[in-house]
């Protein structure tokens, strides 16, 4: 069975503060990594996607990749109260062409 | 900026009509998918589209569902006898690679009555 694991949340972080979201993947062969944003009643909006171990940086984003522990990550720098929606952790397992969603993370970032 | 269109955006039908949806992906991209998100769930993956064929699909994805490029720019998602449970939002997604990420767009809601 393959999953992706998020901790449903809330997470609630001050503004301007680092906001840290996380998520596991049980499959050992993927390849592809995103984090989507998605507003409540929304479709999923594309943050960030990594393929390779270690850092990424986009702006106040950085996705973190460790294939060997099956865990990416999401750091939000900056937190603002527009930040606040619900994160998804997509994963690209086998190389099939469809992704796996985690649950996502609801974070809220208080003013 | 390029988006991903979808028709309508909510669509209410009786138990057992057939309902379609419509998407119009990004111009370039070739590789087309469904998702469903039922009220308060996780994005689910329906079916994904290349080289004008199914490539992937999943369990959901059964005898009552279907799916079509019918020109160069459209892609449905038939549903042929509605129930109850396929109430949710239904996303259309299209990416350039595999691999490479997908975009959404903003999902029609289905409530089957």
């Amino acid at each position: 069975q393959k999953e992706v694991e998020q901790n449903s949340g809330p997470l609630s972080v001050p503004e301007g503060a680092i906001a840290s979201l996380n998520c596991t993947y049980s499959d050992r062969g993927s390849q592809s990594f995103f984090w989507y944003r998605q507003y409540s009643g929304k479709s999923p909006e594309l943050i960030m996607f990594i393929y390779s171990n270690g850092d990424k940086e986009d702006g106040r984003f950085t996705a973190q990749l460790n294939k060997a522990s099956q865990y990416v990550s999401l750091l939000i720098r900056d937190s603002q109260p527009s930040d606040s929606a619900t994160y998804l952790c997509a994963v690209n397992m086998d190389n099939f062409n469809k992704f796996y969603f985690g649950s996502g993370t609801k974070l809220n970032v208080k003013p | 900026e390029p988006e991903v269109t979808q028709t309508p955006s909510h669509q209410v039908t009786q138990m057992g009509q057939e309902v379609i949806l419509r998407c119009v992906p990004i111009s370039n991209h070739l590789y087309f998918y469904w998702y469903r998100q039922i009220l308060g769930q996780k994005v689910e993956f329906l079916v994904s589209f290349y080289n004008n064929e199914i490539s992937e699909k999943s369990e959901i994805f059964d005898d009552q569902f279907s799916v079509e490029r019918p020109d160069g720019s459209n892609f449905t998602l038939k549903i042929r006898s509605t129930k109850l449970e396929d109430s949710a939002m239904y996303f259309c997604a299209s990416s350039g690679d595999k691999n490479q990420p997908q975009h959404f767009g903003d999902g029609t809601r289905l409530s089957i009555l």
